[in-house]
């Protein structure tokens, strides 16, 4: 089992619809989790990051955490065509230090 | 990109060369970690340093690769002799006290 698993996708949706991406992980000593995007070509792009159980809005972006089932999500409300990437989810799994331990991504399609 | 300037952002290479990435963290930190990112593994950390100290290099493939930090202003990433597995695109990231990280543009490698 990896420890970061993330469907790869593509996930297509409507503009203006909402795009729901889920990563899960396997460390329940996990302290801290990301979410980052990445466009083609670029580098990735911290977007939230959540640490308490429950939901985190920040814009058009809601970042979701449940420990009890090692889960974390990200929606994005109102989808733009900008919104299109691949998006990262990251988990800082403990047993020290700040590193981070990412998943596969997740591509995000979303169409006029 | 923010904070952090990678050198070159593109190199090719024959196999058998040496091959030296860059990082410059502009930006105060107290972390900096290396990444190398291939379609087939997705993100992956090689190292990264502490206050210039290195951490964890349980992630460097081979010993043909080798990390240094000199100063909080500059770290490298050297492969010799480079083959052509060798081939991704290597980030540089930085983080501040908290486990938040922040990337560079990167640079992509080839080696034929």
């Amino acid at each position: 089992q990896k420890e970061v698993e993330q469907n790869s996708g593509p996930l297509s949706v409507p503009e203006g619809a909402i795009a729901s991406l889920n990563c899960t992980y396997s460390d329940r000593g996990s302290q801290s989790f990301f979410w980052y995007r990445q466009y083609s070509g670029k580098s990735p792009e911290l977007i939230m990051f959540i640490y308490s159980n429950g939901d985190k809005e920040d814009g058009r972006f809601t970042a979701q955490l449940n420990k009890a089932s090692q889960y974390v999500s990200l929606l994005i409300r109102d989808s733009q065509p900008s919104d299109s990437a691949t998006y990262l989810c990251a988990v800082n799994i403990g047993g020290g230090g700040n590193k981070l331990t990412f998943g596969t991504g997740t591509q995000l399609k979303v169409e006029l | 990109d923010a904070g952090v300037i990678q050198s070159p952002r593109h190199e090719v290479t024959e196999m058998g060369q040496e091959v030296t990435l860059r990082c410059k963290p502009i930006s105060g930190h107290d972390y900096l970690f290396w990444y190398r990112q291939t379609m087939m593994r997705g993100l992956e950390l090689l190292i990264y340093f502490n206050n210039n100290v290195p951490i964890d290099d349980s992630g460097m493939p081979e010993d043909r690769f080798s990390a240094k930090m000199p100063n909080a202003s500059f770290s490298t990433l050297k492969i010799q002799p480079s083959e052509p597995r060798d081939s991704a695109v290597y980030f540089c990231a930085i983080a501040p006290r908290t486990d938040t990280q922040y990337f560079g543009p990167g640079t992509r490698l080839t080696v034929l």
